[in-house]
């Protein structure tokens, strides 16, 4: 699978958009983005996966380059709960390794009052 | 729904004794991952089932092993106990292998 490289660190005020940035350049045609967090002390939570198109859900948008070189989590209206560390995961579209979640450091996203 | 279900949620154990940890996916979901979760390591994929098969494995000693049951519910066991295994132990379950993972809140493991 793709290596990801994401910033150790973010900051965000309450209420306004925390925008997550990840690089994956060595990702190959067939291989997802997967964003995932994860509270202290509990288990990872999804949160929007895509392939090449943007995404949105009720939890987020996800949008990638046109070169799927990179892409960006966005949390519309951040609140104190969206506290957490974020992952962007480059899974394999198949193989052996497809049923597998390799997870990097993440980011740590504060969301101050 | 309910959501993928791990017990117990705590233990502790002494080096050089062997446990079993246990998981229930979220109904209809016939793939389970586990993975460990250290502050040193981060999480580590430990292994995946299907269909009671074993797809894919981590880079983990033979101590760790798993299986998988009929009605798709998992344990995992690991025996002879090292202090080094003292983790966070999650547990995953897709729909199918690929689809998207639903954790469960993990199975504290202290090894004294």
């Amino acid at each position: 699978d793709a290596k990801t490289t994401q910033p150790t660190s973010m900051d965000c005020a309450e209420g306004r958009a925390a925008n997550l940035p990840c690089n994956h350049s060595t990702i190959s045609g067939n291989e997802y983005v997967y964003w995932y967090r994860q509270i202290h002390s509990q288990g990872p939570q999804y949160i929007i996966h895509g392939l090449k198109n943007n995404e949105t859900n009720e939890m987020a948008s996800l949008i990638i380059t046109e070169d799927r070189k990179s892409s960006t989590l966005i949390l519309p209206h951040a609140t104190l709960r969206d506290t957490a560390v974020y992952y962007c995961i480059v899974r394999g579209g198949g193989g052996t390794s497809y049923g597998k979640l390799t997870f990097g450091q993440g980011t740590i996203l504060t969301v101050h009052p | 729904k309910a959501g993928v279900t791990q017990t117990p949620r705590y233990l502790i154990k002494t080096r050089g004794q062997q446990v079993t940890l246990s998981c229930s996916p979220i109904s209809g979901h016939r793939s389970v991952s586990w993975y460990q979760q250290t502050p040193g390591q981060g999480l580590q994929f430990l292994f995946e089932y299907f269909s009671e098969t074993q797809r894919n494995k981590g880079n983990f000693p033979g101590r760790f092993s798993g299986r998988q049951f009929s009605n798709s519910r998992s344990e995992m066991n690991v025996s002879t106990l090292e202090l080094g295994d003292s983790a966070l132990y999650l547990c995953a379950s897709s729909l199918v292998t690929g689809a998207e993972a639903f954790f469960g809140q993990g199975t504290r493991l202290t090894v004294v």
